[in-house]
């Protein structure tokens, strides 16, 4: 099983509004990621959770907030948002973050539209 | 230089045929290398991955690598219109500052046509 989840699949909001993505995965994994996709452009990363320690911040405007509760989940709470942070935002986890054969699964994603 | 180029396509077969997928990568301590598929509107999905030198197949899929040539490519077999999507190359190093970072090529957008 490489399931990770996401909610909420599709999400709008205004510049002023307080939002929140959730991840969950339940395969064990200790290696989370947050990524930010435009159209027309791949997976570019934004954090990184290591063993629910955030390793990699790939300087990220602070209105992203990354938040791993525990093994199995991660958040990205969002506040004050510009429009040109409308994006599909990916989750994607991993069994162990440094090793050869370490390989990342990817959610369905939350669309996100900043109004 | 791109850290991760791969050919710009997009790339159109028939239905039957086989699509080659091309990738080079920059940085020679890569270690790990995945190709992704990815339907418009949907999630990049792990179809490949390839750390030794050589070929790896799986069903329909071979995947190439070779190290001293930094390169690394995806061939599919018997084409299926199913498989029209964007490839996405993905090279990740081997820790350190570059702790479980992929980075991406630009994708490739494949079309097979009936």
């Amino acid at each position: 099983d490489t399931e990770v989840t996401q909610t909420p699949k599709h999400l709008v909001m205004g510049m002023t509004n307080k939002k929140s993505l959730k991840c969950e995965q339940h395969m064990g994994h200790r290696a989370m990621y947050w990524y930010k996709q435009k159209a027309k452009k791949p997976p570019e990363l934004m954090f990184v959770y290591s063993y629910e320690k955030l390793s990699i911040n790939e300087s990220v405007p602070s209105r992203f907030s990354p938040e791993c509760p525990n093994s199995s989940l991660l958040n990205l709470h969002l506040h004050a948002l510009q429009p040109e942070d409308s994006a599909l935002y990916l989750c994607a986890s991993s069994q162990l973050g440094q090793a050869v054969t370490d390989t990342q699964y990817f959610g369905p994603g939350t669309r996100l539209t900043v109004l | 230089q791109k850290e991760v180029e791969q050919n710009s396509g997009p790339l159109s077969v028939p239905e039957g045929a086989i699509a080659s997928l091309n990738c080079t990568y920059s940085d020679r301590v890569s270690q790990s290398f995945f190709w992704y598929r990815q339907y418009s509107g949907k999630s990049p999905e792990l179809i490949m991955s390839i750390y030794s030198n050589g070929d790896k197949e799986d069903g329909r899929f071979t995947a190439q690598l070779n190290k001293a040539s930094q390169y690394v490519s995806l061939l599919i077999r018997d084409s299926q219109p199913s498989d029209s999507a964007t490839y996405l190359c993905a090279v990740k190093g081997p820790g350190g500052t570059s702790y479980g970072k992929l980075t991406f090529g630009q994708g490739t957008i494949l079309t097979v046509h009936p």
